[in-house]
């Protein structure tokens, strides 16, 4: 079965450090890649997602994510980060064979002002 | 504009008392979920259904139930609910099972008394 996991249950930055959350998962197949955040109180967001084609995926908010089939990671990141960008970053796996998502148990970040 | 829809946003029922929650969408998507998901957790899906094909999660208690009547809805019944219920309950839709991104409504936060 596939399994997510994500490398830190807590980070805590100041405003304009940079920002890496690892993920990585168990399938060897053929995935599907996404990192959503959840703001406090709200629903959870696609922030980027990898099919296939460039390793190197840019989605919103100045977030990216670069996916390594050898080392079965999607790690996301962002070169400065802001006080708004405190939220639950969850990383979740869709192989292509299979049916559901699998997400990861979660990643807090809380940005310091 | 919202795209998937939960109501209500917050649901008190009383302990063994059954509840009903709902999730409409206005993106003709095929398929639509429904996760449990508890504090400091990941999402955990619950079931979904593809078109009018429902498909349980082999460890989803006997007491949640799910009705797709037609594209836009899908309720979540929860027959007896217990203390262990208590729980965000999440809706999304996708346009396929594989490969395309999920849609996450705002959520139901459940509270048994």
């Amino acid at each position: 079965a596939q399994s997510v996991s994500q490398h830190n249950h807590h980070v805590i930055l100041s405003e304009a450090a940079s920002l890496e959350l690892g993920c990585n998962y168990s399938y060897g197949g053929t995935v599907n890649l996404f990192w959503y955040v959840q703001y406090p109180g709200q629903h959870l967001q696609l922030l980027l997602k990898y099919f296939s084609g460039d390793p190197l995926v840019k989605g919103i908010k100045g977030f990216e994510a670069e996916f390594i089939k050898s080392k079965f990671s999607f790690n996301l990141r962002k070169p400065s980060v802001q006080w708004s960008d405190t939220a639950e970053y969850f990383c979740a796996v869709n192989a292509n064979y299979g049916q559901n998502f699998v997400f990861g148990p979660g990643t807090r970040l809380s940005v310091l002002p | 504009d919202a795209m998937v829809i939960q109501n209500p946003r917050y649901q008190v029922t009383q302990f063994g008392k059954p509840v009903t929650l709902s999730c409409s969408q206005t993106l003709n998507h095929n398929v639509m979920y429904w996760y449990q998901q508890k504090s400091s957790q990941a999402p955990k899906l619950l079931f979904h259904y593809y078109d009018k094909d429902f498909n349980n999660e082999a460890d989803t208690p006997d007491n949640f139930q799910s009705r797709r009547p037609n594209t836009s809805f899908c309720f979540l019944d929860i027959r007896s609910p217990g203390l262990g219920d208590a729980a965000m309950y999440l809706c999304a839709t996708s346009r396929e099972r594989l490969g395309q991104p999920q849609h996450f409504g705002d959520g139901t936060r459940l509270s048994i008394l």
